[in-house]
């Protein structure tokens, strides 16, 4: 059954580091998008992206996030410099149009 | 604003019994629903779907009613076993947002052998 992977499954980063979130959703997927889960609280959206560019956002994407789709495969979350507060999960998810996403199984962000 | 909630945090069930899991909504232009399960340390797995021309759809085991009329929809699981012990959360969809989904808080299922 395809998948949506995410790596690493964990990351421990310093504070003010650079962090780069992998993911390689499901092949003939169209929409990629990125959700964080604060420990003990509800999945946020982040970002939406199609056809090569940010469909969408939310007031938590602000200009320390950046994504990429630098190849066929993979769907990256940048992180510029960290904060303590982006400790979280994040899940990376794609769908084909307008069918339930499918999440990965996350990569747990720990800012220290 | 916008916001999806679930009525209650927590539901504790024998094994064998159904389940009822609720999640009212606010965005009345959301026209697809999804309920998901998310186990301790994974990623949210979809369970089922439902658009809003429907009121009512039956999954394996599962079986999602929606109410336009009162925003609410809910989730109901029959025989319900330890395996189904998780985190609900129901989330909602709406217009050309494709895939930006608003989640509900979440309900903890446990259910006891």
């Amino acid at each position: 059954e395809p998948e949506v992977t995410q790596t690493p499954s964990h990351q421990v980063t310093q504070m003010g580091q650079e962090v780069i979130l992998r993911c390689v959703p499901i092949s003939n997927h169209l929409y990629f998008y990125w959700y964080r889960q604060i420990l003990g609280q509800k999945v946020e959206f982040l970002v939406s992206f199609y056809n090569n560019e940010i469909s969408e956002k939310s007031e938590i994407f602000d200009d320390q996030f950046s994504v990429e789709r630098p190849d066929g495969s993979n769907f990256t979350l940048k992180i510029r410099s960290t904060k303590l507060e982006d400790s979280a999960m994040y899940f990376c998810a794609s769908t084909l149009r307008n069918t339930e996403a499918f999440f990965g199984q996350g990569t747990r962000l720990t800012v220290v | 604003g916008e916001s999806v909630g679930l009525h209650l945090p927590t539901l504790s069930v024998q094994e064998g019994d159904n389940s009822i899991i609720n999640c009212a909504y606010s965005n009345s232009a959301s026209d697809y629903f999804i309920w998901y399960k998310q186990e301790s340390g994974k990623g949210p797995q979809f369970i089922i779907d439902i658009r809003s021309n429907m009121d009512k759809r039956q999954g394996q085991r599962v079986t999602v009613l929606l109410n336009k009329t009162v925003k609410h929809l809910s989730l109901q699981i029959a025989a319900t076993q330890p395996g189904d012990s998780a985190v609900y959360f129901c989330a909602e969809q709406g217009g050309t947002s494709y895939g930006k989904l608003t989640f509900g808080q979440g309900t903890i299922l446990t259910v006891h052998p």
